[in-house]
């Protein structure tokens, strides 16, 4: 199975300040198609996970262009150059090349 | 609009069976994958099974692999799991999510459902 590893776990970011973070993979999730199958996914507080980025770097539709994805092969980050108040909960990369399926830890981004 | 609502949860002795049952609407049911991923109390994320959209093709993580069963209705839009031998460790909420291809893999999963809880415990 491909392990995803996510750096920080916690995160705690002033409003307006930029966050990052951080997801490896144990394998390139580069497909012979082109396409690199690396998505992130944010779970708001009391609700179910919904897509942010999808293929490294895509926005999903509706979310914000604070939001954006980068990385390659095997190393990918997720930054918001402005966090709100509404971007809190946990962030979570997902591979998708290969079953099963596979989740990060997950990163706790909090408001200071 | 997709929703997705998940029912069928419940409390359930160790060794026992559920099933879980998740209703879709809002778009051609049958032309998607659809996945369940579960969350243990306080824990990540963790996909479970999926199954493509004619239902011919259906996958597992091997933590279910000859305990759980995916199977879908398309003409009454439901996508079922079907647990047995269930665990303490199977504990979690249970969401359903509509998969973004024919097929479970090389692609998003969104919308997710609410969720439904199964406890495990005696």
């Amino acid at each position: 199975d491909i392990v995803m590893t996510q750096t920080p776990l916690s995160l705690s970011v002033t409003p307006g300040q930029p966050a990052s973070i951080s997801c490896k993979s144990s394998q390139s999730l580069l497909h012979s198609d082109g396409k690199t199958y690396l998505y992130w996914y944010l779970q708001k507080p009391g609700q179910s996970p919904q897509l942010v980025i999808y293929e490294v770097s895509s926005r999903f539709s509706g979310v914000p262009d604070r939001f954006s994805g980068s990385g390659s092969e095997t190393d990918f980050t997720l930054k918001v150059s402005r966090v709100e108040a509404e971007d809190v909960g946990v962030y979570y990369c997902m591979q998708g090349i290969h079953l099963p399926i596979t989740f990060g830890q997950g990163t706790r981004l909090e408001i200071k | 609009e997709v929703h997705l609502l998940e029912s069928g949860g419940g409390l359930v002795q160790p060794g026992g069976s559920l099933r879980l049952s998740c209703a879709a609407s809002g778009f051609t049911f049958s032309s998607y994958a659809m996945s369940w991923v579960r969350q243990a109390p306080g824990k990540g994320l963790e996909w479970v099974s999926g199954i493509s959209g004619s239902g011919g093709s259906t996958y597992y993580a091997d933590s279910v692999k000859g305990r759980f069963t995916i199977s879908r209705d398309n003409p009454k839009n439901t996508v079922y799991l079907q647990m047995n031998s269930l665990r303490a460790e199977d504990t979690a909420v249970y969401y359903c999510a509509k998969g973004a291809g024919v097929v479970p893999v090389r692609d998003w999963v969104d919308p997710w459902g609410q969720g439904t809880l199964v406890s495990v415990s005696s």
